[in-house]
């Protein structure tokens, strides 16, 4: 159990539709990331945030938005959902002093767009 | 641009032999920092071992070893006495700005 929590972990819904995505980082840790995994894109890097503040963006779409909360929980927003955005969204974090950068993965939420 | 390859699609071992997953990295950087991550049938990602490009040996993490050779730019994943519950897709990764950029993965089956 790397620490960190996402929900829900499976989601269906229609195309068109809007969902969002929780993630808790582990304890302490302030960074949060939010990857992507399709079969045809594999894993891809869509945004960070650092103690409430976007540090940087990947390839998100523009109708995918996040943000982090005051209590470091993060919430990943995808909206007018296309058959496309199927894919396993994962939330990491990264603890601060730690010299390696490692990031520790939630367990991921699985989206399916019907 | 950062770029990892991983050229094994799918890997056959059987339990208790050793098997590599190779892995090769394109960087300008002369500091960077490459992990690998195993998701098994389940779908988490799980953190397996993180190599420095300034660490002077190699990474050991239980039955994990990395073998890291800066100048070939490799850093293969070596497993010891594979066990069933190895099985799993296997990724490389590389730091790339603030984020993990992910090589596509090998699939490893470890058989009795």
């Amino acid at each position: 159990d790397s620490g960190v929590t996402q929900t829900p972990k499976h989601l269906i819904t229609a195309t068109g539709q809007r969902v969002t995505l929780r993630c808790s980082p582990r304890s302490g840790d302030l960074s949060v990331y939010w990857y992507q995994q399709s079969l045809d894109q594999g894993l891809q890097f869509l945004i960070q945030y650092y103690n409430g503040e976007e540090r940087a963006k990947g390839n998100i779409l523009e109708r995918f938005s996040a943000q982090q909360f005051p209590d470091l929980h993060s919430e990943l927003n995808l909206s007018s959902l296309e058959l496309g955005d199927s894919a396993l969204y994962f939330c990491a974090s990264r603890p601060d002093r730690e010299v390696t950068d490692t990031q520790y993965f939630g367990p991921g939420t699985r989206l399916t767009v019907l | 641009a950062q770029k990892i390859t991983q050229t094994q699609p799918g890997m056959f071992v059987q339990e208790k032999e050793a098997v590599t997953l190779d892995c090769t990295y394109d960087t300008s950087d002369q500091s960077y920092g490459l992990f690998w991550y195993k998701q098994p049938s389940s779908g988490e990602m799980i953190f397996l071992i993180y190599q420095g490009s300034y660490d002077e040996q190699n990474a050991t993490e239980g039955r994990y070893s990395l073998n890291f050779q800066k100048a070939r730019k490799s850093a293969n994943l070596v497993i010891s006495a594979s066990q069933l519950g190895d099985s799993a897709m296997y990724f490389c990764a590389m730091k790339s700005g603030y984020a993990l950029n992910f090589g596509k993965g090998t699939s490893l089956l470890v058989t009795p």
